[in-house]
């Protein structure tokens, strides 16, 4: 079965740095977001994406945050200063177009900030 | 703005006990309401879905949930667990818009299952 897959696993950057998450989400789904799980705390939403542009995005996705299809495959989250509350999993899932589809998850990307 | 509550935020049950996790919603206007289940290690999964029709839900691995519209709810149940079904539960709901919804997710639900 497909799957959403999100690389590294585990990344470990200083304040202040860039940091980009990969994620390539299933190959015929057009709908593609971001997620993060703080510990402890609830999963919260970040950006959606379709077309080629964003569709949705709360107020956690600020100027620090940006998202881009660069190719037909991957799907990246790029933070361009890290502060330590980024710290945090961060989810990628995919959707197919229509409606009563659910999204995908993959398995997530650990951000720590020190 | 949508929100989601789960009430129980640890459930410890022993193996053939039955289960029933809470959830319930906040939005004014028509929603789609999920399970999904995180396993030790593993990613976020869709246990099942309510999108419109019978609102008594079946899932896999034996999980039925059933929307109640007057109560806000969409609690999850399952008549006799098994300690494979230790994990992580999230309620989550998204607005019945066109897809591309973002969701909204409860705080989970820790079960453990003792052998």
């Amino acid at each position: 079965e497909p799957e959403v897959t999100q690389t590294p696993s585990h990344q470990v950057t200083q304040m202040g740095q860039e940091v980009i998450l990969r994620c390539v989400p299933i190959s015929n789904h057009l709908y593609f977001y971001w997620y993060r799980q703080i510990l402890g705390q609830k999963v919260e939403f970040l950006v959606s994406f379709y077309n080629n542009e964003i569709s949705e995005k709360s107020e956690i996705f600020d100027d620090q945050f940006s998202v881009e299809r660069p190719d037909g495959s991957n799907f990246t989250l790029k933070i361009r200063s890290t502060k330590l509350e980024d710290s945090a999993m961060y989810f990628c899932a995919s959707q197919r177009e229509g409606v009563g589809y659910e999204q995908y998850f993959g398995p997530g990307t650990r951000l720590t900030v020190t | 703005a949508q929100s989601v509550s789960q009430h129980n935020h640890h459930v410890i049950l022993s193996e053939a006990a039955s289960l029933e996790l809470g959830c319930n919603y906040s939005y004014g206007g028509t929603v789609n309401l999920f399970w999904y289940v995180q396993y030790p290690g593993q990613h976020l999964q869709l246990l099942l879905k309510y999108f419109s029709g019978d609102p008594l839900v079946k899932g896999i691995k034996g999980f039925e949930a059933e929307f109640i519209k007057s109560k806000f709810s969409f609690n999850l149940r399952k008549p006799s667990v098994q300690w494979s079904d230790t994990a992580e539960y999230f309620c989550a709901v998204n607005a019945r818009r066109n897809a591309g919804n973002m969701l909204t997710f409860g705080g989970g639900t820790r079960l453990m299952v003792k052998p």
